[in-house]
């Protein structure tokens, strides 16, 4: 659900190694999924989407990884870079309303 | 391609002056459109989300409003600014249908003082 009034959890990652940020949903009726990088000062930025007939999606050194049983959304970034460095927001969206419902979001930091 | 602006990117306002934050979209025709606002180091919160022309609908109670006076322009008001109204607004667009990507502007920083 919604995150308001609630601060951030923070990762911390060496360079070079692998990545894994953990969503759970709310909704058991859910059926597309979608992770948003945000960097500073700047808006969210679109990073891979799944649905629900799918457990598992790759793109460029990003997984998304979708478990339905127990409503876990994860991603997982392969080789992780000072470039990655930013807040990553699940999302998820109930089909009956159109809309989107953001997770708390998660801060990954890499460390040089 | 579709684009999404949202101005000013900056502001900062005094206790109880009045707010216009607009945000227009190009390359798509009727589209959902959002307003969100992000408290430092919080999450993202809807506020507003409209599905055409003169539809508002409000998602929490505040100090603010919003408008669509055109099917791309979607407008972020307060008439008397409050303290906690500073934050991070963003604009988003998607689809008008379910299960779409929203696409979010650049943001605005509002600070009142």
């Amino acid at each position: 659900g919604e995150s308001v009034g609630l601060h951030l959890p923070t990762l911390s990652v060496q360079e070079g190694d692998n990545s894994i940020i953990n969503c759970a949903y709310s909704n058991s009726a859910s059926d597309y999924f979608i992770w948003y990088k945000q960097e500073s000062g700047k808006g969210p930025q679109f990073i891979i989407d799944i649905r629900s007939n799918m457990d598992k999606r790759q793109g460029q050194r990003v997984t998304v990884l979708l478990n339905k049983t127990v409503k876990h959304l994860s991603l997982q970034i392969a080789a992780t870079q000072p470039g990655d460095s930013a807040v990553y927001f699940c999302a998820e969206s109930p089909g009956n309303t159109g809309k989107l419902i953001f997770g708390q979001g998660t801060t990954l930091q890499v460390k040089p | 391609s579709q684009t999404i602006h949202q101005w000013p990117a900056t502001l900062v306002q005094p206790v109880g002056s009045p707010l216009s934050l607009e945000c227009t979209v190009e390359g798509t025709s009727n589209p959902n459109l959002y307003w969100y606002r992000q408290a430092a180091g919080r999450g993202l919160q809807l506020l507003f989300y409209s599905v055409g022309i003169g539809q508002i609908s409000s998602e929490v109670p505040q100090n603010l409003s919003a408008s669509r006076p055109q099917d791309r322009q979607f407008i972020l008001s307060s008439k008397k600014l409050l303290l906690s109204d500073s934050g991070f607004y963003l604009c988003a667009w998607d689809r008008s249908v379910s299960g779409n990507t929203i696409y979010f502007g650049e943001g605005s920083w509002l600070t009142v003082v």
